[in-house]
Order: structure tokens, then sequence, then C-alpha cells
């Protein structure tokens, strides 16, 4: 089976600027988690998505959203970006209680 | 402080030895503990997950949970180079939900 694929690798954008994230799970997995990974915090959780459905949420500011679509694809987007949204995003898909987690797409904010 | 609490490491150790790499925690009610494995600039790479208290050995990693101390442990056995990486212990409630809450992770140098 294919892993968790993540789009795009790398970005870079200005403060003020929007930005879409974009996941793919691993076939089958109807769970997409998201999180965010900082030197100074550490792995963070976002939210979860299931069947379409945000089912957790993490402590982030309301600039940070998701989505999942029909094929369990999951989108994230932050807006009005801020320095400190310069982070390593992964995105990890479950299959019972188990994550598998993708490459990650690490955003620089200028 | 932390709700799951890691040293930071870097640990350094030669190869061929065995290394413990541990986790404390102050939530009772997780349930789920996984180790990842992280090499720089990847995604954490699931290496073992246990349910509860408990032993769990697969090739050279194995796992201990002791939920009564709220401390869990990962042991490499025979050490090598390629082990070399960021450890991150991972724990979850186990209730409908996925979230995983991390420990900072222990950054492991094994020298040829």
């Amino acid at each position: 089976k294919a892993g968790v694929t993540q789009t795009p690798r790398y970005l870079i954008k200005t403060r003020g600027q929007q930005v879409t994230l974009s996941c793919s799970p691993i076939s089958g997995h109807r769970s997409v988690s998201w999180y965010q990974q900082t030197p100074g915090q550490g792995l963070q959780f976002l939210f979860e998505y299931f069947s379409e459905t945000q089912r957790n949420k993490g402590n982030f500011p309301g600039r940070f959203s998701g989505r999942q679509f029909s094929n369990s694809r999951s989108e994230m987007n932050v807006s009005t970006l801020e320095l400190g949204d310069s982070a390593l995003y992964l995105c990890a898909s479950s299959w019972g209680d188990t994550q598998y987690f993708g490459p990650g797409t690490r955003l620089t904010v200028l | 402080q932390k709700e799951v609490e890691q040293d930071p490491g870097p640990l350094s150790v030669p190869e061929g030895a065995i290394v413990s790499l541990n986790c404390t925690y102050s939530n009772s009610a997780f349930q789920y503990f996984m180790w990842y494995r992280q090499y720089s600039r990847k995604g954490p790479e699931l290496l073992m997950y246990t349910y509860s208290s408990g032993n769990k050995e697969d090739g050279r990693f194995t796992a201990q949970v002791d939920k009564s101390s709220k401390y869990i442990s990962l042991f490499i056995r025979d050490s090598q180079p390629s082990d070399s990486a960021t450890y991150l212990c991972a724990m979850s409630e186990g209730n409908a939900g996925n979230m995983l809450t991390f420990g900072g992770g222990t950054r492991l140098m094994v020298k040829p």
C-alpha cells in the first residue's frame, strides 16, 4: 500500500497570506489528523477528521481550519499567516488507534 | 508542566550498545502508547504500539509500559548507526478520536 502523501513538500509564504496544504491518506483509512511540529513546542495536535466530520480539535486559533472529502483526502488551511506559523505540518492517517504519518509540508513564513 | 515528559538528550552511545529511552506522563486516562522514530526532515515512523501495561518485543526493539508509575520505556538492543534519529513517545486516551499527545523527543546518536 502507498503511504500517506502530502503536497506540497515545501512552501514559502509572507505574513498575512493564506495557505492550503493537502493530505492523501493510506487507502482504506478514514481518519486523518493534522499536527504542527516546531522546535520549541514539538508535535502538537491540530484537528482530526473522520468520514468528513471534525471529530477532535486541538488548542489552535480559528485561523487554522481543515476539511475532509468523501474520498478521505484532507486539506488544512491557515489564514492570515504569522511568522510563528513556520513549522512542519504533518498529516497522519489512522486505522483503529494506529497513526501513520506522512513526510510533512515545511512551511516558512517570511 | 507538560503532560508527557521526555529527556531531549542528545544521547550518544557506541554501536552495539543497549539503548534505553523513557517517558513519564501525568494523564492517567492514557491507554495507548506508541514510539515513533523521526529522521531529520522526515515524518515520524511508527516503531512500537502497546495497549495498557506490559511488554512488547519486535526484533531489536522492546517497549514497556508501567501504568501504575506512569512510565514507558523503549529499549533498543545491538544499536546501529542507522538508529541515529529522534525518538518520540506518544499516547492517547483511546476514546473516539485519535488525538496523540507527544513527548518532546530524545535525540539518539549511535557512533560506529
